[in-house]
This record gives structure tokens, sequence and C-alpha cells, in this order.
């Protein structure tokens, strides 16, 4: 079974420029989570879609937006980038929102964005 | 406010001892618990978790402790190997008004090292 994809590995982006991420899901997950790590924030939720709904959003500007579709692909777009925006993003599925404890969050490898 | 504390950014072990990672939480809604491991340039993998109905969960070489009381949770690693060496990420989520999950809260990190 594929694991998590994400789209592509690396992007370097200018200043104020637009940037779209992509991920695919494993394979049967309707479920897809969007994390943002930096060094010294660790983990941070931005936001959760299950069957094309968002169904929970994080602490984020309204700059950073995401959609899913009907395969369960998702996107997650940053528009007007800033230098804070450099940081790995992270895209994980699961069977059911949000995870459970039988069905845990899966995580792809990753894109590493860096804003100049 | 940071709900999920991992106070120790790093941590240095033998090999074939026991390697301990700590975590903290504040908000007494979590639920469910898990830790993460993750390699540079890779994605977090799940590792183990627990269910905040029960105090142990033991999976080979790993075990996590729950204490509810002192909101505290541990991971134990016997023996460490040096193929543990990893930033291993401590998450928590709460199950919401009709059993919905919460999207995970994830702790900062503990870089372990384990020495050959």
């Amino acid at each position: 079974k594929a694991g998590v994809t994400q789209t592509p590995r690396y992007l370097i982006k200018t200043r104020g420029q637009q940037v779209t991420l992509s991920c695919s899901p494993i394979s049967g997950h309707r479920s897809v989570s969007w994390y943002q790590q930096t060094p010294g924030q660790g983990l941070q939720f931005l936001f959760e879609y299950f069957s094309e709904t968002q169904r929970n959003k994080g602490n984020f500007p309204g700059r950073f937006s995401g959609r899913q579709f009907s395969n369960s692909r998702s996107e997650m777009n940053v528009s007007t980038l800033e230098l804070g925006d450099s940081a790995l993003y992270l895209c994980a599925s699961s069977l059911v929102p949000g995870g459970s404890y039988n069905s845990p969050l899966h995580f792809g490898n990753g894109t590493r964005l860096t804003v100049t | 406010d940071q709900q999920v504390k991992q106070n120790s950014p790093s941590l240095s072990v033998q090999e074939g001892r026991i390697s301990i990672l700590n975590c903290d939480y504040t908000n007494s809604m979590f639920d469910y618990f898990l830790w993460y491991k993750k390699y540079p340039a890779e994605g977090p993998t799940f590792l183990i978790s627990i269910s905040s109905i029960k105090d142990k969960n033991e999976d080979g070489r790993f075990t996590v402790f729950l204490n509810k009381s002192a909101k505290h949770l541990s991971l134990h690693i016997v023996p460490s190997q040096p193929g543990d060496s990893a930033v291993y990420f401590c998450a928590a989520s709460a199950t919401g008004y009709g059993g919905s999950q919460g999207n995970l809260i994830f702790g900062k990190g503990t870089k372990l090292s384990v020495k050959p």
C-alpha cells in the first residue's frame, strides 16, 4: 500500500509570491491534515479536511488555505509569502477524522518550503 | 499556551540502556496520546499510542506509561539501539461532542541520541 505522497519535496519562492502544495493520502483514507514544522515551534496544526469539508482549522492567518478533492487528494495554498513561512509542511492522512486509537495519522515526508 | 510539553530538547543514552522520554499535558480533556518518531528528511512515523482508559501500553521494546493525575506520559525504550536515534514527538487529542476526534496537538520534540 503506497504511503502519503507529497509534492514537491523542495520549493524555493520569493517573498510576496504564492505557493500550492499537494498531498495524496493513503488509498481509502478520507481525512487529510496539514501541519507546519519549524525548528522553534515543533508541529503546528494548520487544518483538516474530511470528505471535501474543512473540519478543523488551526491558528494561522487567512493567507493559508486548503481544499480537498473528491478523490481525497488535498492541496494547501499560501498567498503573499513571508520569510517566516519557511518551514517543512507535512500532510497526514487517516481513515477517520482526526485519526483514532486504531487508526493513527500517517505522515508524508513533507515539502520543504524556503522563502527568500 | 502550550498544551503538550516536552521539556527535554535532547537526550543521550548508551546503547543497551533504557531511554525515557517524558511529556506533560495541560488539557484534562485529552483522551488519546501517541508517540511519533522522526528521522531527518522524513515525515513522522507512528510509534505507539495509549488511550486514557489505560495506564500502560507495550509494543516490543517500546512502552508508554500514562499518569492521568499528574497529566504526564513517558515513553520507555529498552534496550536502546543506535537506530533509535531520532526526534520523538508526543501528541494528544480529545474526543469532541458526538464522538468526533479533535486534531492532534504535538509537543516540540526530544532529540534522542543512542551512542554505540
